[in-house]
C-alpha cells in the first residue's frame, strides 16, 4: 500500500501519560497535516506542514500538543499529560502541490486514542 | 469565522430515487469547496471539487454564491452510494481545509 501510514492504528492511555503518533506520507508529497475528529464531527484541522516548515497552528492545538516533520517526510504527533478530552480519532492527510485548494487531500485511516 | 453547515446528520433514500445533500458556508469571499466521502471501513476520500466543474460516480455539485451553497446531487441513488459525506471550503490562499460535521446517506434497496 502506497498511500499515507499512520501508527498506531489504536493507542489506549491512561490520564496524564504521553502519546505519539506517527505518519508516513505519499512519497514526494511535499505538504502534511494534521486533522482531530470526534464522534458525530468532521474533522477540525490541529496543524500543517510545508516539507519541514510547520506553516500553521489551529487554537485546538494546546501547548500540550506538539508536531514535528523534521527531515520533511515522516511527521510525529505527540501530546503530553493527556486528558479524557484528547480520545479522538487523530487523521494525517498529505498533498503534493503547493496550493491546497487546488489539489487532493490523501488520507490516512487515522489514529484512534482513548484516554482512561 | 469561516463554517461549513451540513444539516442533515441522516439522509435515508431509497434507490433509483434522487439525492440532494445540502451544504451552507458562510464566508465573504470566494471560497473553494469539496466534497469529500468516506466509504464504510475505507478512508476520506476526495470525491469532487468545485473548482474542476466535473461529475464523479453522478455525482454534481454546483457553487451558488448568492445562497452560499453547494449541494451534492445525483439524479438516481445507487445502494454503493451509501457512505459518510463531508462538505469542505478553503476560505482562501494557502488555508487548510474546513469541513463541515457531515451526512451520512443511506440508500436503501
Amino acid at each position: 500500500d502506497t498511500g499515507v501510514s499512520q501508527n498506531p492504528r489504536h493507542k489506549i492511555t491512561k490520564r496524564g501519560q504521553n502519546v505519539t503518533f506517527r505518519c508516513d506520507p505519499i512519497s514526494e508529497h511535499n505538504r502534511l497535516y494534521w486533522y482531530r475528529q470526534t464522534l458525530g464531527q468532521g474533522p477540525e484541522f490541529l496543524t500543517y506542514f510545508q516539507n519541514e516548515a510547520q506553516l500553521e497552528k489551529s487554537r485546538l492545538l494546546s501547548d500540550r500538543f506538539s508536531a514535528e516533520r523534521p527531515k520533511g517526510s515522516f511527521s510525529t504527533l505527540e501530546i503530553q499529560r493527556t486528558e479524557q478530552g484528547d480520545s479522538a480519532m487523530y487523521l494525517c492527510a498529505s498533498s503534493p502541490g503547493a496550493a491546497p485548494y487546488d489539489e487532493k487531500l490523501f488520507f490516512g485511516s487515522g489514529t484512534q486514542l482513548s484516554v482512561l | 469565522a469561516q463554517r461549513v453547515t451540513q444539516p442533515e446528520k441522516l439522509l435515508s433514500v431509497f434507490k433509483g430515487a434522487p439525492v440532494e445533500l445540502k451544504c451552507n458556508y458562510s464566508y465573504s469571499g470566494s471560497p473553494e469547496l469539496f466534497w469529500y466521502v468516506q466509504y464504510s471501513r475505507q478512508r476520506l476520500q476526495l470525491l469532487l471539487r468545485h473548482i474542476s466543474r466535473e461529475s464523479i460516480k453522478g455525482f454534481t455539485a454546483d457553487l451558488n454564491k448568492g445562497e452560499t451553497s453547494f449541494h451534492l446531487k445525483k439524479p438516481f441513488a445507487q445502494e454503493e452510494d451509501s457512505a459518510m459525506y463531508y462538505c469542505a471550503l478553503v476560505p482562501s490562499g494557502n488555508t487548510p481545509l474546513v469541513f463541515g460535521k457531515g451526512t451520512r446517506l443511506s440508500v436503501i434497496a
